[in-house]
């Protein structure tokens, strides 16, 4: 089973939908999570992270943990064309590094 | 503000040459540094990461090697590039509690 897994897509939604996506972990010593946001091409970019149980909202961005189920999720409201992109879900453990999942890749059609 | 710089942005190299990838963060002190690799379409690999000055911490055996000669200066190595060191190398640096990993621009580099 791998540390962090996300589904690799394509994801695709309508430009103004809700993308939704998704990110287990199999660690439940796992503290914190991020989500980055990867342009082809270029470097991952952070979005948000969050590391209580809950939502955490920020502009059209929203994470929400769940410890209980080790799944996080981001939902990203009315979608762009440029929001286009692989979405990299990361977790931290311990006190290694962050452990990535393999990312997501969404397209947001005009 | 904190920036990171790697160089060169793009790099093509035959099979056996030498490499060295140069990773500096401007704005912060004693961070956490890593270095990444993604092949094409695939995940980020953790190769090294450290914690200060002369601490290597390897993730992965390789023909690679990483040193820290300087707080906020990384360089990645090798003796003799094989044709799978291709790929997309990041470098990243990590501050405070929650340890949150900010990437530079990234090198790419074809072993030809």
């Amino acid at each position: 089973q791998k540390e962090v897994e996300q589904n690799s897509g394509p994801l695709s939604v309508p430009e103004g939908a809700i993308a939704s996506l998704n990110c287990t972990y199999s660690d439940r010593g796992s503290q914190s999570f991020f989500w980055y946001r990867q342009y082809s091409g270029k470097s991952p970019e952070l979005i948000m992270f969050i590391y209580s149980n809950g939502d955490k909202e920020d502009g059209r961005f929203t994470a929400q943990l769940n410890k209980a189920s080790q799944y996080v999720s981001l939902l990203i409201r009315d979608s762009q064309p440029s929001d286009s992109a692989t979405y990299l879900c990361a977790v931290k453990t311990g006190r290694r590094a962050l452990t990535f999942g393999s990312g997501t890749r969404l397209q947001v059609q005009p | 503000s904190q920036t990171i710089h790697q160089w060169p942005a793009t790099l093509v190299q035959p099979v056996g040459s030498p490499l060295s990838l140069e990773c500096t963060v401007e704005g912060t002190s004693n961070p956490n540094l890593y270095w990444y690799r993604q092949a094409a379409g695939r995940g980020l690999q953790l190769l090294f990461y450290s914690v200060g000055i002369g601490q290597i911490s390897s993730e992965v055996p390789q023909n690679l090697s990483a040193s820290r000669p300087q707080d906020r200066q990384f360089i990645l190595s090798s003796k003799k590039l094989l044709l799978s060191d291709s790929g997309f190398y990041l470098c990243a640096w990590s501050n405070g509690p929650q340890e949150t990993q900010y990437f530079g621009p990234g090198t790419r580099l074809l072993v030809l």
